[in-house]
């Protein structure tokens, strides 16, 4: 079945510091790739998505590219703030963009905390 | 306008009690989820609704799990006979085509306690 793996948390990193948070996936056929973000106190949002081969998403200044030769969708940020401080999930539909609905398959979360 | 709204925030309930958990989509939205989310874990995925009718349910644990949406829009999760590992937060979310694809969007959740 589909499966997302994210890179072991917490991380901890000083403001302004570039930020990665690996993502590998498998599933058949064509994903759409998604990161939602969970700040404190709040429910899940979502940040960024790609749903092709080679797209690259971007929010927030946020970006992530959709790489299926190394089926991988990584995170990353040039310069973190405090308030970029949340739980991160990476996802995946079991559906392509366009086509029809598809229920996520969620990784495990990684816990970011930025200090000032 | 409104966001997905979940009601109740919390809720304890004693082991083999019944619980129901309200689920209010985005207005417009056909398509509705429920996941349940573990201390530490990711979401997981139970049911999906296109309209009224359950259109995966391969997600639901067990059959003490039942989830419904009779009218199309509100949506009912229903457990059975709760069990301390049932405890958890429980999402929903409502779906629309966006730019390029479908998005889900997340309601607060429900933190379920069964002691």
């Amino acid at each position: 079945g589909d499966s997302v793996t994210q890179m072991e948390g917490p991380v901890t990193l000083s403001e302004e510091a570039f930020l990665t948070i690996n993502c590998t996936y498998t599933a058949t056929g064509y994903p759409s790739l998604f990161w939602y973000v969970q700040y404190p106190g709040e429910g899940l949002q979502l940040l960024l998505k790609a749903t092709k081969a080679d797209d690259k998403g971007s929010n927030k200044g946020f970006e992530a590219t959709y790489r299926k030769e190394t089926t991988s969708f990584h995170l990353e940020k040039g310069s973190v703030q405090v308030s970029d401080s949340a739980v991160y999930f990476c996802a995946l539909s079991d559906r392509a963009g366009g086509t029809s609905y598809g229920k996520l398959t969620f990784g495990q979360g990684t816990i970011l905390t930025v200090h000032p | 306008g409104a966001g997905v709204s979940q009601t109740p925030s919390n809720k304890v309930t004693e082991k083999g009690k019944y619980v129901e958990l309200r689920c209010d989509p985005i207005s417009g939205h056909t398509a509705l989820y429920w996941y349940r989310q573990s201390l530490g874990q990711g979401p997981e995925f139970l049911i999906y609704f296109q309209g009224t009718g359950a259109a995966d349910d391969s997600g639901l644990p067990n059959d003490r799990f039942f989830a419904v949406r009779p009218e199309g829009s509100v949506s009912t999760l229903k457990i059975q006979r709760t069990e301390r590992g049932d405890s958890a937060v429980y999402l929903c979310a409502s779906s629309s085509f966006v730019g390029t694809g479908y998005e889900q969007y997340f309601g607060p959740g429900t933190r379920l306690t069964v002691t």
